[in-house]
């Protein structure tokens, strides 16, 4: 199957730091990926859709400024987490959707990364 | 309203033995997918089965199957055989076809746990 990378796979970092976390497509072009967070034994929530070549459209709540996504090519996508608290400590994946657009194409995900902010 | 439901916060099941993880959906689109994800320990989603709305059978991958009741909007997952390194938690997913932005939706999960 498809193949979607992220790095790093854990990241620990201080508070007011900034921290960049990288997808990518590894056998595959995706013009859409997908940045999600998850909470503890809780659901994936869906962040944003990132769309190579423009700017990523963001779910109802999610700060566009605190949350940077950049899909620069069409097998990454980056997402920045800037002046990082405490409280951005999370779990977030992204996922990349393979084969047809509409309901078709499966969605991969990447394994995800693991950040703790001090 | 919830567009997916898992009602199964745990379930419990053991080794061998069959076990299904209840899935309820809610749309008006005629054209959706439904999709099944493991997710073990490690964070990992891990793709399982698909099952789209004009599928006239249901679909099946190995010991996954996916009971698909249109009417009643439900797509439920069977596992058969059940497997220790089945334990994980299991999410089940909607994509619409006219949402333009192609968006999953998660139901909260179920977490399995394969009794020796």
């Amino acid at each position: 199957g498809a193949v979607v990378s992220q790095h790093p796979s854990r990241v620990i970092c201080k508070s007011g730091t900034s921290v960049k976390i990288e997808c990518r497509s590894l056998d595959f072009q995706a013009t859409t990926m997908f940045w999600y967070r998850q909470f503890p034994k809780k659901s994936l929530m869906l962040m944003a859709t990132s769309n190579e070549g423009s700017k990523a459209t963001y779910e109802q709540g999610v700060e566009k400024d605190k949350f940077l996504i950049n899909h620069a090519s069409l097998t990454l996508s980056t997402l920045t987490v800037t002046s990082a608290h405490p409280e951005d400590s999370s779990f977030y994946i992204c996922s990349a959707r393979v084969g047809l657009a509409g309901v078709l194409g499966t969605q991969y995900f990447g394994p995800g990364t693991r950040l703790l902010v001090l | 309203a919830q567009k997916i439901t898992q009602t199964q916060p745990g379930m419990f099941v053991q080794e061998k033995e069959a076990v299904t993880l209840d899935c309820t959906y809610d749309t008006s689109d005629p054209s959706y997918g439904l999709f099944w994800y493991k997710q073990p320990s490690s964070g990992e989603m891990i793709f399982l089965i698909y099952q789209g709305s004009y599928d006239q059978q249901n679909a099946t991958e190995g010991r996954y199957s996916l009971n698909f009741q249109k009417a009643r909007k439900s797509a439920n997952l069977v596992i058969s055989a059940s497997q220790l390194g089945d334990s994980a938690m299991y999410f089940c997913a909607m994509r619409e076809g006219s949402n333009t932005g192609n968006q999953f939706y998660f139901g909260t999960g179920t977490s399995l746990t394969v009794i020796p």
